[in-house]
C-alpha cells in the first residue's frame, strides 16, 4: 500500500473511445504527476501539478488530457488515442519543490488500444 | 539534466550483499542522488537519496564518492523480494525542474535462491 491508488488497473479500448483514467493520493501531498512507462524504454514524464495548477507538460499529444480538481485526485482524459498509446500509465505524488522529497507511486493501469 | 550510467544487469545470491554503482560524472552542486526500484507489475518504489554524506535507512546504504562522481546502493542481504529495476537518478534542487525524476534503464537485478 503505498498511499497512491490508480483506477482501473486494466484499461482496454478502441481508437475512438473516450476514457479516463484516475488517481488518488491520501498522504497529504501537493505535486501530482503523471508518467508512461512503455515497453523496452525508461518511464517517461508527462505532466506535473502543482497546488492544482500545472506546471509542467512534456510536449505530450493533445488527445491525453489531464487534470487536477484538487491536490488529492489527478485524472487523465483519452481521446482518439492510437495503438502506441499502448502502455503503463503511471500516477505519482510528492511534496512541492525540493530534490530531496520522494515520489509516491501507484500501481499503475495497464492501457490496451485496439 | 546531469546524466547517470548504470550497468544494466546484476545477480545476486540470496542473503549476500549487492553493491550497485552509478557514474554520474556531470553531478551539479545542488542534485540529490535518488535511487528507486521497481518490482515486477508494480509502480516504481522510492529507496533512499543523498547529497554528500553516505546515508543508511531500514531498506539499504547509499555510498557516495568524496567527488560525488559516483555512488553505491548497498543491499546488506538481499532476498528473494529485492528482485527489481534499480534507478539511480539525480534531482535538481533549485531552478524550475520542481525535483522532477528523469528514469534511464535502470540495472535489472536477479537474485538466486
Amino acid at each position: 500500500e503505498t498511499g497512491v491508488t490508480q483506477t482501473p488497473r486494466h484499461l482496454v479500448m478502441g481508437m475512438t473511445n473516450k476514457k479516463s483514467l484516475k488517481c488518488e493520493q491520501h498522504l497529504g501531498h501537493n505535486a501530482m504527476y503523471w508518467y508512461k512507462q512503455s515497453a523496452k524504454k525508461p518511464l517517461e514524464l508527462m505532466f506535473v501539478y502543482n497546488f492544482k495548477e500545472q506546471t509542467e507538460n512534456n510536449s505530450v499529444p493533445s488527445r491525453f488530457s489531464p487534470e487536477c480538481p484538487n491536490s488529492s485526485h489527478l485524472f487523465l482524459h483519452l481521446h482518439t488515442l492510437q495503438p502506441e498509446d499502448s502502455a503503463l500509465y503511471l500516477c505519482a505524488s510528492s511534496q512541492v519543490g525540493t530534490g530531496r522529497q520522494p515520489q509516491h507511486f501507484g500501481d499503475g493501469t495497464r492501457l490496451s488500444i485496439l | 539534466d546531469a546524466k547517470t550510467t548504470q550497468p544494466n544487469s546484476m545477480e545476486s545470491n540470496e542473503e549476500e550483499p549487492v553493491h550497485l554503482p552509478c557514474n554520474h560524472s556531470t553531478i551539479s552542486g545542488t542534485d540529490y542522488i535518488h535511487w528507486y526500484r521497481q518490482l515486477p507489475s508494480q509502480g516504481p518504489e522510492y529507496v533512499i537519496h543523498g547529497l554528500t554524506s553516505n546515508v543508511n535507512n531500514r531498506m539499504a546504504s547509499l555510498a557516495i564518492a568524496e567527488d560525488r562522481k559516483s555512488s553505491t546502493l548497498i543491499l546488506h542481504r538481499a532476498t528473494l523480494r529485492d528482485a527489481a529495476v534499480y534507478y539511480c537518478i539525480l534531482r535538481d534542487v533549485g531552478g524550475t525542474s520542481y525535483g522532477k525524476l528523469t528514469f534511464g534503464q535502470g540495472t535489472i537485478l536477479t537474485v538466486h535462491p
